[in-house]
């Protein structure tokens, strides 16, 4: 079975673009993360959603961040305009709804802010 | 708030020999799932091991075994018989039950596995 597929795995660009990052959960998985990982502040998570509804967006760091998941297949995390600060690797997780089940995590997109 | 302690930021131990990383979590809930999950270089988040609370037996996988004490709030990875394979940072997780699947992690344990 394939996993959890993101993509791009690595992403660089100049501070002010847009950045699109992209997630395909498993398939049947009803539950959908976005985690950031860096050095000084670990993992966070950013945006869940329940059968493509946006549940908790509390950690969200600011309004440059946003994220839809327009159907239970894909998702989509974007920055817009992108600062150095938000250089980190994103991590994107399905599961099914109950908690009972362990989250799946894609390899992630490494993103460089220059 | 809810929180996960690992106290350990980094830990080594040598091949074929056995190690354990510690874990305590902060919680007034008691029904709540426990998880390890390993970070290899590689940086894939791979689960490693699940524990239920309601469970008093501790979870086993392979090499891989848990020392849960409820009471304490502590749930412990031991790894035995280690392997270079096993060098990675892992990270305990737990979840509390409910349709709201927000995992809570712990800031990681970077293992060294030496010849």
């Amino acid at each position: 079975d394939a996993g959890v597929i993101q993509s791009p795995r690595h992403e660089v660009t100049e501070m002010g673009q847009e950045v699109t990052l992209r997630c395909k959960p498993i398939s049947g998985h009803n539950s959908l993360f976005w985690y950031r990982q860096t050095m000084m502040r670990g993992l966070e998570l950013l945006i869940y959603f329940n059968n493509n509804v946006p549940i908790d967006d509390s950690g969200m760091p600011e309004d440059r961040f946003s994220a839809k998941m327009p159907n239970a297949s894909f998702s989509t995390l974007k920055i817009q305009p992108s600062e150095p600060r938000d250089s980190a690797v994103y991590f994107c997780a399905s599961s099914f709804l109950d908690s009972n089940q362990p989250q799946h995590f894609g390899d992630g997109t490494r993103l460089s802010i220059l | 708030a809810q929180t996960v302690t690992q106290s350990q930021p980094e830990m080594s131990v040598q091949e074929a020999e056995t190690v354990t990383l510690s874990c305590t979590y902060d919680t007034s809930e008691s029904d709540y799932y426990l998880f390890w999950y390993k970070q290899p270089p590689s940086r894939q988040m791979i689960l490693v091991i699940r524990q239920e609370a309601y469970k008093q037996q501790n979870a086993t996988e392979n090499r891989f075994s848990v020392n849960f004490q409820k009471a304490a709030k502590s749930f412990s990875l031991k790894i035995s018989d280690s392997q270079l394979g096993d060098a990675a940072m892992y990270f305990c997780a737990y979840i509390l039950p409910g349709t709201a699947s927000k995992l809570t992690f712990g800031t990681g344990t970077r293992l060294q596995v030496t010849l």
